[in-house]
C-alpha cells in the first residue's frame, strides 16, 4: 500500500519569503511522486514529478522539489513566494507495481499556502 | 485547457435522484480515473478504467458505477443521491502511469 502524509494543512507566508511545503510517502516499491497545484473552482495542475532520474527535480513556476529515499520526503520549495502561488498544494505518490495499485495516484490532504504581501 | 473535458461544470439535484457525469480524456490517453473531491474527505480515489475495461477500485459506493466507451469517454453515475454526495468529481485521464494525471476542471455536484 501507499500512502501520503503533507505536514501542515496550511502554510503561511510574506511575499518574497521561501516556500516549503512538506510531504513524506510510504511505499513498498520504487515510487513515483508529483506535486499538483489547484486553484479556486478548478482543477488540479501538475507542478513537477520525480520518476527515478535526477533526485532534484524542477517544475513550473519557479517550483522544485528534491526526492530524498532515506527519509521518504519529497519537500516543495521556492526561493521567492508570489502572491499569484497561493492555492492548495497536492502531494501525490504512485507505482508502476502490478495488482490493483498500478497507476493509481494517491494523493496527501492537501497544504493551502497564503502569501501575505 | 487542459485536453479532458467534463460535463457539466456544476448540477444541482434533489436527493433521491439520478445523475450522469461525463469525461472525455486527453487525445492518446487510454487510462481514466475518477476523483471525489470533499472537505472532509479530500481527494478520493474512486475507480480506474483502461481501454474500455475496469482496473481499480477505491473508495466507490455501491450506488455509483462508471464505464469507459470505445471512444475512450467515460461516465459516471451516481444513483439515490444523498446529501453528502454533494462534492467536486474530478476525471483525469494518463498514458502511462510515470506521467501522472491530466486533470479536468471538475463536475461540482450539489444535493440538495
Amino acid at each position: 500500500a501507499q500512502s501520503v502524509t503533507q505536514l501542515g494543512s496550511h502554510v503561511s507566508v510574506s511575499e518574497g519569503a521561501l516556500v516549503l511545503l512538506r510531504c513524506n510517502y510510504s511505499s513498498s516499491v520504487p515510487p513515483y511522486l508529483f506535486w499538483y497545484v489547484q486553484y479556486p473552482n478548478q482543477g488540479l495542475q501538475l507542478l513537477l514529478k520525480y520518476t527515478s532520474a535526477a533526485t532534484l527535480v524542477k517544475g513550473i513556476n519557479g517550483f522544485e522539489a528534491e526526492f530524498k529515499k532515506s527519509e521518504t520526503s519529497f519537500h516543495l520549495t521556492k526561493p521567492s513566494a508570489h502572491m499569484s502561488d497561493a492555492a492548495e498544494y497536492f502531494c501525490a505518490v504512485s507505482t508502476n507495481a502490478g495488482g490493483t495499485s498500478y497507476g493509481k495516484l494517491t494523493f496527501g490532504q492537501g497544504t493551502i499556502l497564503t502569501v501575505h504581501p | 485547457d487542459s485536453g479532458v473535458t467534463q460535463t457539466p461544470k456544476h448540477l444541482i439535484t434533489a436527493t433521491g435522484q439520478r445523475v450522469t457525469l461525463r469525461c472525455s480524456p486527453r487525445s492518446g490517453d487510454l487510462s481514466v480515473y475518477w476523483y471525489q473531491q470533499s472537505l472532509d474527505q479530500g481527494l478520493q480515489f474512486l475507480i480506474q478504467y483502461y481501454n474500455g475495461e475496469e482496473r481499480a477500485k477505491g473508495n466507490i459506493l455501491e450506488r455509483f458505477s462508471a464505464q469507459q466507451f470505445p471512444d475512450l469517454h467515460s461516465e459516471l453515475n451516481l444513483s439515490s443521491l444523498e446529501l453528502g454526495d454533494s462534492a467536486l468529481y474530478f476525471c483525469a485521464s494518463s498514458v502511462d502511469v510515470g506521467y501522472g494525471y491530466t486533470f479536468g476542471s471538475g463536475t461540482r455536484l450539489t444535493v440538495v
